[in-house]
């Protein structure tokens, strides 16, 4: 089946630099794309989302780029903190007339003082 | 406002007990969901509801019951708990409408089966 895949599974980056996690999707019909933060021992927290007909989206210290052509999605993170240290999903929803999230296994973020 | 609310919070299990974990839900919303999470793998999900009343076949489903007796809650149930079962289970909910909707989680039951 497809799935929803990420690149990195570790991600070490100095506090105050930026952080840029990325994702791979296979499923070309998907239509809408969220990005969460999962902190150790506790469930999944919404962060972001894009729709299909969006490139670029950007919340507070977080952007989301994506790119459809080649069916990747990225995580932007600025200066990163301490706080940012987690789990990052992206989830895929496809358009087939169901609401089923599709999750990647994740990326852990490191953030380092 | 609560959100999502998994209880048990933890619980060891021997095999071939029972056990039914509840997720409750404030926000009105249609669609909830029941997930496993294990180590180096996403999400994945048991079974899915998209109303009161209903229940649906995710991507591993076997071994498991579900229950949508009321819009609010969301009942996993094992009826014969396996080693295999060993997993972190998390519930989430959404509103369902349109698609643009993100799913909110619980923290989470970890479960254990000796």
């Amino acid at each position: 089946g497809e799935s929803v895949g990420l690149h990195l599974p570790t991600l070490s980056v100095q506090e105050g630099d930026n952080s840029i996690i990325n994702c791979a999707y296979s499923n070309s019909a998907s239509d809408y794309f969220i990005w969460y933060k999962q902190e150790s021992g506790k469930g999944p927290q919404f962060i972001i989302d894009i729709r299909s007909n969006m490139d670029k989206r950007q919340g507070q210290r977080v952007t989301v780029l994506l790119n459809k052509t080649v069916k990747h999605l990225s995580l932007q993170i600025a200066a990163t903190q301490p706080g940012d240290s987690a789990v990052y999903f992206c989830a895929e929803i496809p358009s087939s007339g169901t609401y089923k999230y599709i999750f990647g296994t994740g990326t852990r973020l490191k953030v380092l003082a | 406002n609560a959100g999502v609310t998994q209880t048990p919070k933890f619980r060891v299990l021997k095999t071939g007990q029972s056990m039914t974990l509840l997720c409750a839900q404030d926000m009105n919303h249609e669609y909830m969901y029941w997930y496993r999470q294990d180590p180096g793998m996403g999400l994945r999900l048991i079974h899915y509801s998209v109303g009161e009343g209903t229940t649906a076949k995710g991507e591993v489903p076997d071994g498991y019951n579900v229950s949508r007796l009321k819009k609010q809650n969301f009942l996993l149930g094992l009826e014969s708990a396996a080693p295999s079962q060993t997993s972190v289970y998390f519930c989430a909910s959404s509103t369902g409408t349109g698609r643009n909707t993100e799913a909110f989680f619980g923290q989470g039951t970890r479960l254990t089966v000796v």
